[in-house]
């Protein structure tokens, strides 16, 4: 069982250039979401999506774009990236619905891990 | 902002001893989450405990929820060398459309 599989793994980029982030999960979940995890910080959430063809904002949004165009998959965009973005990178989906038991429990991906020069 | 916050930012113990972590968060919560992450690697989901409940228990995992305190506590007995991680506590705060809210978490190194 894959589980969450993001990729790449790791990526140098230089300012201003673009990228995307891929996260693939055959769990068959409702929900996907992509974190940002910078030391002391912990994990910030930057988009989510709670089905396939919608997103919505996370905490720190600003500079990346996602689409959910399959179940499966949710993507993370940088247009333009910036040394603030250096970071890793975690995406993770989890199961719909309230009330149910693991209801929103989070299966996470092993990471991208992202420097902007 | 952050939602939950842990205390102690890190922890160093001897193998067979007691590890305690504390969590404080500041809204009303649906429920909190452990999750544990090893060095270089994802979260992984270590229990769930409702905002109706007051103590869980999953193998040597014991946590506690004292929402007039907006506080938990996970403790993890006889610690071993390979509960070496990162502990962090998530809140899926009411009225989030269900995100999760992660704490910075706290370094744990058991010592063999």
């Amino acid at each position: 069982n894959a589980g969450v599989t993001q990729t790449p793994k790791f990526r140098v980029l230089k300012t201003g250039q673009s990228m995307t982030l891929l996260c693939a999960q055959d769990m068959n979940h409702e929900y996907m979401y992509w974190y940002r995890q910078d030391p002391g910080m912990g994990l910030r959430l930057i988009h989510y999506s709670v089905g396939e063809g919608t997103t919505a904002k996370g905490e720190v949004p600003d500079g990346y774009n996602v689409s959910r165009l399959k179940k499966q998959n949710f993507l993370l965009g940088l247009e333009s990236a910036a040394p603030s973005q250096t970071s890793v990178y975690f995406c993770a989906s989890s199961r719909s619905g309230t009330g149910v038991s693991g209801a929103n429990v989070l299966t996470f991906g092993a990471g991208s891990r992202l420097t902007v020069l | 902002s952050q939602q939950g916050e842990e205390d102690p930012q890190a922890l160093s113990i001897q193998e067979g001893e007691n590890a305690t972590m504390n969590c404080s968060y500041k809204t009303s919560i649906n429920n909190l989450q452990w999750y544990r992450q090893n060095s270089g690697r994802g979260l992984v989901h270590l229990i769930l405990i409702r905002s109706n409940e007051r103590e869980k228990h999953s193998g040597r995992l014991r946590v506690t929820l004292d929402t007039s305190k907006k506080s938990s506590s996970l403790l993890i007995t006889a610690s071993r060398a390979a509960d070496t991680a990162s502990y962090f506590c998530a809140t899926d705060a009411l009225g989030s459309a269900r995100q999760l809210t992660f704490g910075s978490g706290t370094q744990l190194t058991v010592l063999p």
